[in-house]
C-alpha cells in the first residue's frame, strides 16, 4: 500500500496565521493519462466524522472557503491556510486514492 | 441535504458477527458508489470496502477480505457491512461514505456519523 506521511504532527497558530501541512505519498500519485493527482485533504473536528476538504490535490469541494488551498504533485502536497479562524482547529488527513485508498496520520491543528 | 444514519454497532465477542447498516436520503442513492471506513479511537482513518452502483465491483482492504461483506439495496435506500470472525482490532467507529461525483472517483464527500463496534469479552 501507497504510505502517506504528513508533518508537522501537531502546529500551534494564533489567529489570522497562515497555516501549512504537508503531506508525503511513498510512490508518485499523478496519474500520467489524466494528469490528476490523486490526493485529498480532509477536516476532521472532535465528535464529528471527516469533512472532505480538496481532492485532486487543489480542488476546493464545494462550500469551502477558499482560505483553504491545496498544492504539489507527485509524491509532495501542501495544505494552507491562509489566515487561521478559530473554527478551523481540527485534525487534518490526506488521503491517496491512486491504490487502495490510504490516509495520513493526521496534523492536529490548535490555536495558541 | 446528503443524510447518511449508521446503525447496529454495539459489544461483540471476538470470533462474533455484527451487521451494520446505512440508510441514505437526500440524494439519488442508486446513481453514487459507496464506502465503509472505519477510526479506531485516538487513531487515524482506514477505508475498509467499497461497492459500486450496480454492486458489480466490490473492492476490500486486505485487513477485513474475507470476514467483511459490503452490500447495498438500491430499493431501500441503504448500504450494509457484514462483518465477521471480529477481532478486538476491528474496535471502532464505523462510518459509511458517499463516493464523491456519480462516476468513482475514491475521495468521500458526505460521511455518516459513524457507529462504534466494540470488539471485547
Amino acid at each position: 500500500d501507497i504510505v502517506m506521511t504528513q508533518s508537522p504532527d501537531s502546529l500551534a497558530l494564533s489567529l489570522g496565521e497562515r497555516a501549512t501541512i504537508n503531506c508525503k505519498s511513498s510512490q508518485s500519485i499523478l496519474y500520467n493519462s489524466n494528469n490528476k493527482n490523486y490526493l485529498g485533504w480532509y477536516q476532521q473536528k472532535p465528535g464529528q466524522p471527516p469533512k472532505l476538504l480538496i481532492y485532486w490535490a487543489s480542488t476546493r469541494e464545494s462550500g469551502v472557503p477558499d482560505r483553504f488551498s491545496g498544492s504539489g504533485s507527485g509524491t509532495d502536497f501542501t495544505l494552507t491556510i491562509s489566515s487561521l479562524q478559530a473554527e478551523d482547529v481540527a485534525v487534518y488527513y490526506c488521503q491517496q486514492c491512486f491504490g487502495t485508498p490510504t490516509f495520513g496520520r493526521g496534523t492536529k491543528l490548535e490555536l495558541k | 441535504e446528503v443524510h447518511l444514519v449508521e446503525s447496529g454497532g454495539g459489544l461483540v465477542q471476538p470470533g462474533g458477527s455484527l451487521r451494520l447498516s446505512c440508510a441514505a436520503s437526500g440524494f439519488p442513492f442508486t446513481t453514487y458508489s459507496m464506502n465503509w471506513l472505519r477510526q479506531a479511537p485516538g487513531r487515524g482513518l482506514e477505508w475498509l470496502s467499497f461497492i459500486d452502483t450496480t454492486s458489480s465491483t466490490i473492492y476490500y482492504a486486505d485487513s477485513v477480505k474475507g470476514r467483511f461483506t459490503i452490500s447495498r439495496d438500491n430499493g431501500k435506500n441503504s448500504l450494509y457491512l457484514q462483518m465477521s470472525r471480529l477481532r478486538a482490532e476491528d474496535t471502532a467507529v464505523y462510518y459509511c461514505a458517499r463516493d464523491l461525483g456519480s462516476t468513482s472517483t475514491y475521495f468521500y464527500d458526505s460521511w455518516g456519523q459513524g457507529t462504534l463496534v466494540t470488539v471485547s469479552s
